[in-house]
């Protein structure tokens, strides 16, 4: 059975700094891993998306990485803002109905 | 182009009592999953629609239902609610039947049950 773990829950940085999400999973039969932003009382919006045949993906200051025989991913945040404060959520597609299986999130805070 | 739509995004139900949560996927998307996020947890998955059948089947209660209609569309039906159910109800929905497509999620509707 997938399961998915993120640590920190929670982390509190100071504006501009450079920082790294974990998330790990017991599975490595996975066919991707997603990451999301998910700000207070909203929805998911999508960050990036790893197939399982990629190790990394690139948008602006963000970069995840992907290492399976580990059963790791990294988000990384470059030059962090206050608007960058939200709870960060990684999920592993499993199986073989598009079920994504989540983990608990970690919240972020970035001081001005 | 619209992302994800919800609707209701707010309701209150008591016990016992039947609620049905709408989703509008993504122009074009033809698959529709549905989570439910209890406060503090990460989404569970409920259901996957592709093509108006069911692609998938999370562990819940046979109270919990689901369709697609031809226009992709979808309803979650939830029958005898019960306070456990209070939840972010979020619908996702992805370009085709491939299981390695992205998921673009809806802001969610939020049932209450007294």
């Amino acid at each position: 059975k997938q399961e998915v773990t993120q640590i920190p829950a929670a982390l509190s940085v100071p504006e501009g700094e450079n920082l790294v999400l974990n998330c790990s999973f017991t599975d490595s039969a996975i066919y991707n891993l997603q990451w999301f932003r998910q700000d207070p009382g909203k929805g998911l919006t999508s960050l990036l998306l790893i197939q399982s045949s990629q190790r990394e993906q690139t948008s602006g200051r963000l970069n995840a990485s992907l290492d399976k025989s580990s059963g790791r991913s990294t988000l990384y945040i470059a030059a962090s803002q206050p608007g960058d404060s939200a709870t960060y959520l990684c999920a592993a597609g499993s199986g073989n109905t598009g079920k994504l299986i989540f983990g608990q999130g970690t919240t972020l805070q970035v001081k001005p | 182009d619209a992302g994800v739509t919800q609707s209701p995004t707010h309701l209150i139900k008591t016990r016992g009592q039947h609620v049905t949560l709408r989703c509008s996927p993504i122009s074009g998307h033809k698959s529709v999953s549905w989570y439910q996020q209890v406060l503090g947890q990460g989404p569970q998955f409920i259901f996957q629609y592709y093509e108006k059948e069911e692609r998938g089947r999370g562990n819940f209660p046979d109270r919990f239902s689901a369709r697609q209609f031809p226009n992709y569309s979808s309803e979650l039906n939830v029958n005898a609610l019960l306070l456990g159910d209070s939840a972010l109800y979020l619908c996702a929905s992805s370009l085709g039947g491939s299981y390695t497509g992205e998921l673009f999620f809806g802001e969610g509707s939020r049932l209450t049950v007294l």
